[in-house]
């Protein structure tokens, strides 16, 4: 069965300095691969996908991620955090076939002025 | 921009009552999706739904849990008897014309159970 670990639950960081949000997927083929934000009161939105190609994928709002298969890894980054990030974010799985998403157990991010 | 949207935001509901949860999805989207969220615990899939009928559905949604698209607009998840452990962040979603496609999601229903 597919999961997915997201090891932090809360990170803090600086406004203007960079973030890393980690992502490891346990699953016996190459998935589809989300990063999803939640603010509060608000419904999950997407940040980016990779499902295939380039291993750096961009996504809105600065945020970028780099699929790395011999990890099973997908970690989000940003080069320079703003206030509006504070957020929850979640990492999830698809298989090819299916609709399912497999969501972690989200990291939140707490920025600091 | 089109949106996903759930009513009501919060429902406080008695055990043994039943309750339905209605989300309106974008309106050119053929999959349907429920999510739950346990606080503190991880975002779970409950069901999706395409062509009229549940196309997957997880261990989670037995014989209490029942979802419908009565009309060309609304997609809805019934629970016939709610229990404490039912009470939960409940997301709906919807997404395009394949199933790869992004998954759009509500705001979410907060469902509590006394």
């Amino acid at each position: 069965a597919q999961s997915v670990t997201q090891p932090d639950i809360h990170i803090t960081v600086s406004e203007g300095a960079s973030l890393e949000l980690r992502c490891n997927y346990s699953y016996g083929a190459t998935p589809y691969l989300f990063w999803y934000v939640q603010s509060p009161g608000q419904g999950l939105q997407l940040l980016l996908k990779y499902f295939s190609g380039d291993t750096l994928v961009q996504g809105i709002k600065g945020f970028e991620a780099e699929f790395k298969r011999s990890q099973s890894s997908f970690n989000l980054r940003k080069p320079s955090v703003h206030w509006s990030d504070a957020a929850e974010y979640f990492c999830a799985v698809k298989r090819a076939a299916g609709n399912k998403l497999t969501f972690g157990g989200g990291t939140r991010v707490l920025v600091k002025p | 921009e089109p949106e996903v949207t759930q009513t009501p935001s919060h429902q406080v509901t008695q055990m043994g009552q039943e309750v339905i949860l209605r989300c309106v999805p974008i309106s050119n989207h053929l999959y349907f999706y429920w999510y739950r969220q346990i606080l503190g615990q991880k975002v779970e899939f409950l069901v999706s739904f395409y062509n009229n009928e549940i196309s997957e559905k997880s261990e989670i949604f037995d014989d209490q849990f029942s979802v419908e698209r009565p009309d060309g607009s609304n997609f809805t998840l019934k629970i016939r008897s709610t229990k404490l452990e039912d009470s939960a962040m409940y997301f709906c979603a919807s997404s395009g014309t394949s199933g790869v496609d992004e998954q759009f999601f509500g705001p979410g229903t907060r469902l509590t159970v006394l």
